[in-house]
This record gives C-alpha cells, structure tokens and sequence, in this order.
C-alpha cells in the first residue's frame, strides 16, 4: 500500500489568497516530514522539513502543521504568488529508528493564477 | 556550496542494453539513493547506501544494480533496459539517514 498520500493531484489558487496542501501518512514511526517543490524538468528542491517533537513550523510565508494524532501534515502558503506554481512532493520517514530513507507521495500540482 | 552532479543528462538505449548513470557529490553526505520518477507516480526508491560499499535495496530494485565504491559516488545500473521505457532517475544525498535531501538534475533515460 502507499504509505504516504497526496489525496488531492491538484490545487488552483488565486493570487494572494493561502495555498493548503495535504499529506496523508501510515506508518506510526515516521518521525521526520518535508515538503519538497518540482517545477517542470527540474528536480525537487527542500522547501521545510520538521521533526515529530513539533506540531508546527514557520518560515517565511510557508508554514507546516503535523497532526500525529491523525497522521497528517500540510504545508500553508500565505499571499501565493504565480511563482509558486509547482508540484509539490511531501515526504516522511521513520529517522530515530534508523531508516535512512524517505518515503514520497505522488506529488499536488499547484497553480496560481493572477 | 556543495553540488550533486548526474551524468549523463540524457541516455537513449536499447531494449536489452546494460546503462549506467552515475552520480557524484562533494557535499560529504553519508548517504546517498537513486529514485525514479515516472509521470504521474512519483518518486520510487531503487537503491540506496548508507556508506562507502554499502546497498540497501528500495522497493524498485529488481531490474537493477548499484554500485558505492567511493563516498563521494554512487552508480546504477539498468541490467536489461526495456523497450519504450521512459523515465527521469534522481540522485539525491544526505547528511545523515533519512534527513533533508539534495537531488541531482536527473538523467531522462528512453529506451527505443
């Protein structure tokens, strides 16, 4: 089965408003979470990453919010701008028990549109 | 800065072939994995090393081999490419285990 799920292929938002995009997980030791961004032909870049010990990250415009309980986590991007359309991969993995790699949903596409 | 660099950026083969892509970074980083990426599925492991001449198999393993000879370098190997296949696969390090990654520019391989 998917252990990690981007239940939404794609989002359009309009200038200046929040863009939300969601992150599904399965596996109860994941205990690191990023959010990566893929414009077309490039590679995925780190946006933010955040351990399980936090519920909620800032930077910037982006912040992300875990939800352990509901094993969920979702990055928040305030006054999105055109340049944030992308498709943005979420990632998890079990670090503090020694997995050195990092599961990734299938990615959202995000547009927006001025 | 450090940089991950993926050769060749392009690779055409045919259906039988044996093709390596390579990847070196100067970052340091322990570990390194090799994912592929087709449309509309994401990123999907094919191997990854935790250190210099070690292999750890990912969920797409079968069909290829690697090779971490050197820390700064990790190889893969398509044993037996597939005709009409068509791909982008990803090199990225890390620091530690399973921490942020940095990927590489990708080598497009298709297989005619």
């Amino acid at each position: 089965g998917q252990q990690v799920k981007q239940s939404s292929p794609s989002l359009t938002v309009q200038e200046g408003g929040i863009s939300i995009l969601n992150c599904d997980y399965e596996n109860d030791m994941f205990d690191y979470f990023a959010w990566y961004k893929k414009y077309p032909d490039n590679s995925p870049t780190l946006l933010i990453s955040v351990r399980s010990n936090v519920d909620k990250r800032e930077d910037g415009r982006l912040t992300v919010f875990l939800n352990k309980s509901g094993k969920h986590f979702s990055l928040h991007i305030t006054a999105s701008q055109p340049e944030d359309t992308a498709v943005y991969l979420c990632a998890a993995g079990a670090v503090q028990g020694g997995s050195a790699k990092l599961i990734f949903g299938e990615g959202t596409k995000l547009t927006v549109s001025s | 800065g450090g940089i991950i660099t993926q050769t060749p950026k392009f690779l055409i083969g045919q259906e039988g072939q044996k093709l390596t892509l390579k990847c070196q970074q100067n970052f340091n980083h322990d570990t390194m994995y090799w994912y592929r990426q087709d449309s509309g599925k994401g990123l999907r492991l094919i191997y990854y090393s935790i250190t210099e001449n070690d292999l750890q198999k990912g969920d797409l393993s079968e069909g290829y081999d690697a090779s971490r000879e050197k820390k700064s370098s990790f190889s893969l190997t398509v044993t037996s490419a597939q005709k009409n296949e068509m791909a982008v696969f990803l090199c990225a390090s890390s620091i530690r285990r399973g921490s942020d990654y940095t990927f590489g520019s990708g080598t497009r391989l298709l297989v005619i």
